[in-house]
């Protein structure tokens, strides 16, 4: 059973409107959230992450927002270039009752940012 | 390049071989993760090392699966008899310093070896 969920196999927006993209999880141990993007033939590159004790961080054109009670969180890119175009993974890990390190990631989204 | 290195890029193998992959982590980690990638999925966690101990390894990692880790510095990872459902790529990350994982430790991923059985 999927721990980690990205309902969303692709997302296609116009370059400069906004990127959101969303993850659902059903673990309620997990306290760390990250966010990784993957271009082809290459290996996940970290981009922002998130602890349990806050809702929102941003770093530049990327923000994540983290909801606790709906066990959700969003990755917002703002605004949306060409070179975003790559697949995102999401992926929480828990210090406690979990294995420490062990990320656990979601299916990702292909986004595809159109000139 | 101080990222993480993974030996070779590429796998092409006959069913029943066995095949071995190198890692090597950014060189102040003390901790080292391999992770299996399948088309469609994201990365599954197989095992995982803090320094030159294997700590954890998942269900995942059957007995055809060996990894280690020596020195505390590169890692292997071995398939013996090899399988089609072995078919994907292989990551390799690292992480730390620090003797514990920390609560907002992030992982730093090679760019995979990918395996093909045929």
């Amino acid at each position: 059973d999927q721990q980690v969920k990205q309902n969303s196999p692709s997302l296609s927006v116009q370059e400069g409107r906004i990127s959101i993209l969303n993850c659902d999880y059903t673990n309620s141990m997990f306290d760390y959230f990250l966010w990784y993007k993957k271009y082809p033939a290459e290996g996940p590159t970290f981009l922002i992450s998130i602890s349990s004790i806050k809702d929102k961080n941003e770093d530049g054109r990327f923000t994540v927002f983290l909801n606790k009670s709906a066990k959700h969180l969003s990755l917002h890119i703002v605004p949306s270039q060409p070179g975003d175009s790559a697949v995102y993974f999401c992926a929480a890990s828990a210090q406690y009752g979990g294995s420490q390190g062990n990320l656990i990631f979601g299916k990702g989204t292909k986004l595809s940012v159109k000139p | 390049d101080t990222g993480v290195s993974q030996d070779p890029r590429h796998k092409i193998t006959k069913r029943g071989q066995n095949v071995t992959f190198r890692c090597d982590p950014i060189s102040e980690h003390n901790r080292l993760y391999w992770y299996r990638q399948t088309l469609g999925q994201g990365p599954e966690f197989l095992t995982y090392f803090q320094n030159e101990a294997q700590l954890e390894k998942s269900r995942l990692l059957s007995d055809r699966f060996s990894a280690e880790r020596p020195k505390g510095s590169f890692s292997t990872l071995e398939i013996q008899r090899t399988e089609q459902g072995d078919s994907a790529m292989y990551l390799c990350a690292s992480s730390g310093p620090g003797p514990e994982v920390a609560t907002n430790e992030k992982l730093f991923f090679g760019s995979g070896t990918q395996l093909s059985v045929l």
